[in-house]
């Protein structure tokens, strides 16, 4: 059964540095997420992307993020100039259109921020 | 604003006992619901959703309107059910999934 793929794993970056972390959707499902979760709380969606734009984002996802579909695989999210509260699991997932149908998620990527 | 709420952080239950998960949900419209499960060291993956009114790996839910609820039920919980569950809603039209903060579920054998 086809699965989004997430990449890292694991990231440790420095406040303040950039981080880009990679998804690979599945291949014929055309929206994409972000969602992240903080240890101890929820899942908390971030930002949707359809046809090479955001469609919806969350008040968290503000300058300092930004999304990519740089081929015709990969998604990127990227975090300009990390804060120790950036620190979380991010989720990548994807669905073949819109809202009725169920999105599938990838492992995670844990973003650790020193 | 959306918003699902989960009461319970964890549910304790021996095997072969039933099983209800709570889930309130708090929107004005017309809300698509779905369970997420987390397996322990998996992703999340998709349980079921209120449109397709089906039972999964013996689970079922209902949508109730009135209530604002979609409870998860099993009639006889096994082992392999435990896991973490989170209860999940997204706004007819959009696409982002505004999840609660999960249950855990453990079946003690």
């Amino acid at each position: 059964e086809p699965e989004v793929t997430q990449t890292p794993s694991h990231q440790v970056t420095q406040m303040g540095q950039e981080v880009i972390l990679r998804c690979v959707p599945i291949s014929n499902h055309l929206y994409f997420y972000w969602y992240r979760q903080i240890l101890g709380q929820k899942v908390e969606f971030l930002v949707s992307f359809y046809n090479n734009e955001i469609s919806e984002k969350s008040e968290i996802f503000d300058d300092q993020f930004s999304v990519e579909r740089p081929d015709g695989s990969n998604f990127t999210l990227k975090i300009r100039s990390t804060k120790l509260e950036d620190s979380a699991m991010y989720f990548c997932a994807s669905s073949e259109s819109g809202s009725v149908q169920p999105q599938h998620f990838g492992d995670g990527t844990r973003l650790s921020i020193l | 604003a959306q918003r699902v709420t989960q009461p319970e952080k964890l549910l304790s239950v021996f095997k072969g006992a039933p099983v209800e998960l709570k889930c309130n949900y708090s929107y004005s419209g017309s809300p698509e619901l779905f369970w997420y499960v987390q397996y322990s060291r998996q992703r999340l993956q998709l349980l079921l959703r209120h449109i397709s009114r089906e039972s999964i790996k013996g689970f079922t839910a209902d949508l109730n309107k009135g209530e604002t609820s979609f409870h998860l039920k099993k009639p006889f919980a096994q082992e392999e059910d435990s896991a973490m569950y989170y209860c999940a809603l997204s706004e007819t039209g959009f696409q982002k999934l505004v999840f609660g903060t999960g249950t855990r579920l453990l079946v003690s054998p």
